[in-house]
């Protein structure tokens, strides 16, 4: 069973960009959550999708958002990028809303 | 609002030693509780997970856990250490759905 794939795993981006981060869940999972890794604040909840539906978001600015399509597959989008938005972006899945979730490896974002 | 407190960024011990990595948490409402491990350059994955009932947990890889509901303490241990055990591990707290708080993390350093 495929585990969850994230693309793209590295990506280089300016101030003021704006970033697109893609998520395919494990086959059968309706739930995915993204979560943002950095040095300084750790391991911080982005948001969480359920059959489509956003369920949680966590305390970020509106520049960043996601989604989730009906094949279950999840994007994530940060606008107007600032030097702190550098860090690895992780996307988990799972087949309910229960904690347990699997992790794919991370898209490893650099703003210059 | 929930937290996540690990006693110890950095734990080193010898090959067959006993792993013992702390966390204490503050919830106000009875907690999910899990212990995930990062290997280098890869996401999450669940080692174990606690909601109710048996308060000793056992996980993969021969870790278990303990939730002492007394002290808002879920202590993660192995009675020997692997060098394969060497890794980051991340305290996890939930009231609900998959909507973690993390704590900062243990890197455990296993000497030969």
């Amino acid at each position: 069973k495929a585990g969850v794939t994230q693309t793209p795993r590295y990506l280089i981006k300016t101030r003021g960009q704006q970033v697109t981060l893609s998520c395919s869940p494990i086959s059968g999972h309706r739930s995915v959550s993204w979560y943002q890794q950095t040095p300084g604040q750790g391991l911080q909840f982005l948001f969480e999708y359920f059959s489509e539906t956003q369920r949680n978001k966590g305390n970020f600015p509106g520049r960043f958002s996601g989604r989730q399509f009906s094949n279950s597959r999840s994007e994530m989008n940060v606008s107007t990028l600032e030097l702190g938005d550098s860090a690895l972006y992780l996307c988990a899945s799972s087949v309910e809303l229960t904690g347990e979730l699997f992790f794919g490896e991370g898209s490893r974002l650099t703003v210059l | 609002a929930q937290s996540v407190t690990q006693l110890g960024s950095h734990v080193s011990v010898s090959e067959g030693a006993l792993v013992l990595l702390r966390c204490n948490y503050s919830s106000s409402v009875p907690p999910y509780l899990f212990w995930y491990v990062q290997y280098p350059n890869q996401g999450l994955q669940l080692l174990l997970k606690y909601t109710t009932g048996a308060t000793l947990v056992k996980g993969i890889n021969g870790f278990e856990a303990e939730f002492k509901k007394s002290e808002t303490s879920f202590h993660l241990t192995k009675p020997s250490a692997h060098m394969s055990d060497a890794a980051e591990y991340f305290c996890a707290v939930s009231k609900y759905g998959n909507k973690l708080v993390f704590g900062a993390g243990t890197i455990l350093r296993v000497k030969s």
